[in-house]
């Protein structure tokens, strides 16, 4: 089954405490991304890579990392997590060809305290 | 600095009417995108607009492209109960960024 899996999918984790989310797929996807969603402030994206070793700034990516050293996957790491990194983040892939549609995950809840 | 507008937040309908979600975006888009997110669950792609004058339909979904005007609508025909959700546009460049606008709460009355 086609598929975008994120782990874990829950945490609650202490402040400054390291921590990665791993996203993975199964489709060969060149392109992919990673959002946080906040009530009031929609989707905003992190981090996004057009393929291997190849990563861009998305417009909120103070306090993260990636890496993108395997085409299937593209952890999400927190160095020092803070409490205002407390979201629900959405990592996704895409072929980016043609209309191809982009495909998300299905959510990490991530609590800071 | 690309922004995404997208009117109206919320939307009441009653079954049967139709309706069209606004999105307006500021600067130059390569491909404009629908999703549709159920509450508690991920967001599931609905359309991918590429070029002006793109018109995609799904059901009682269609969406369509006007990169001249930077506007993007998606409308309703007929609404039932399942099509209650929150959508979203988002307008991605080719070289990847990607912009959501703050979604459009749908909610269909019998």
């Amino acid at each position: 089954e086609a598929q975008v899996t994120q782990n874990p999918r829950y945490l609650i984790t202490v402040t400054g405490k390291k921590l990665t989310v791993t996203c993975s797929q199964n489709m060969n996807h060149e392109y992919m991304s990673w959002y946080r969603q906040d009530p009031g402030l929609g989707l905003r994206q992190i981090y996004y890579s057009m393929n291997v070793e190849v990563t861009d700034k998305g417009d909120v990516p103070e306090g993260y990392k990636v890496s993108r050293k395997e085409k299937r996957n593209f952890p999400l790491i927190l160095e020092s997590p803070s409490p205002n990194q407390t979201s629900l983040y959405f990592c996704a892939s895409s072929l980016w060809t043609g209309s191809d549609e982009q495909y998300f995950g299905p959510g990490t809840r991530l609590t800071v305290t | 600095e690309l922004k995404v507008e997208q009117n109206p937040l919320f939307l009441s309908m009653q079954e049967g009417k139709n309706y069209t979600i606004y999105c307006n975006y500021s600067t130059t888009s390569d491909r404009l995108y629908w999703y549709r997110q159920d509450p508690g669950k991920s967001l599931e792609s609905l359309f991918v607009l590429l070029s002006n004058g793109a018109v995609k339909q799904e059901g009682r979904l269609m969406a369509s492209l006007d990169t001249k005007a930077r506007l993007s609508t998606l409308h309703i025909t007929a609404a039932v109960h399942d099509l209650s959700a929150t959508y979203f546009c988002a307008a991605n460049t080719n070289a990847g960024k990607s912009t959501f606008g703050d979604g459009t709460t749908l909610t269909v009355k019998p």
